[in-house]
């Protein structure tokens, strides 16, 4: 069984270009969050999303991010006009239904996003 | 405010020693806490999660780790260390009320293993 697939695994992008990343849940989980670690810290919370829902975003930039989780296809976290502070690893986790106690995230190997 | 405070930033012990990583956790609500590992390039594992029941908790890997409410700690051990032990460690805490997910980390130790 495939675990969480994100791609790329490393994006570079130049100040004020778009950044996607992509990330496919493991097979069965309708649940997807979001966290970024920036260098030297751990990681944090971003977007918690269902199949066409975003439920918590708190976490969330208020400009420039977006994400999405279209009823096909992966989720998708969208950077909109780089800059160099979004530099980070960008990591995906999944579970089959709303995760608590009883629930483990499953993380995916993250998405390396380098700005110049 | 919530945080997870992981005081050490990096720890190197010998191949066969006994290893503790200290996690303290600041949270107003009923806690959970987990450890997570993170190898170069990978994402994260879990390592073992405690929310209620025995305070002592066995991971994988040989890991355990102990909830002390009165000292808001969650430290992880390890009786006997490996050299593929040698990764990152995370510490996380969530609640149970009305969890999503949303986990707050600590900003990790690093472990480094000599022979």
């Amino acid at each position: 069984n495939a675990g969480v697939m994100q791609n790329p695994r490393h994006l570079v992008r130049r100040r004020g270009q778009e950044a996607r990343l992509r990330c496919s849940p493991m097979k069965g989980h309708s649940h997807v969050y979001w966290y970024r670690q920036l260098p030297e810290e751990g990681l944090k919370f971003m977007v918690y999303l269902q199949k066409e829902n975003i439920i918590d975003e708190s976490g969330m930039p208020k400009e420039r991010f977006s994400a999405e989780f279209p009823k096909e296809g992966p989720s998708i976290l969208r950077i909109q006009q780089v800059v160099r502070g979004d530099s980070a690893a960008y990591f995906c986790a999944s579970s089959p239904q709303r995760a608590g106690a009883h629930e483990k995230l499953f993380f995916g190997s993250g998405t390396q996003l380098s700005v110049l | 405010a919530q945080s997870v405070t992981q005081p050490d930033i990096h720890i190197t012990v010998s191949e066969g020693a006994s290893l503790e990583l200290r996690c303290n956790y600041s949270y107003g609500a009923t806690p959970y806490l987990f450890w997570y590992v993170q190898s170069p390039g990978q994402g994260l594992q879990l390592l073992l999660k405690y929310f209620s029941g025995d305070t002592l908790v066995q991971g994988i890997k040989g890991f355990e780790a102990e909830f002390k409410r009165s000292q808001s700690s969650f430290n992880l051990r390890k009786p006997s260390v490996h050299w593929s032990d040698a990764a990152e460690y995370f510490c996380a805490v969530g609640s149970l009320v009305g969890s999503q997910g949303n986990l707050i980390f600590g900003k990790g130790t690093k472990l480094s293993v000599k022979p």
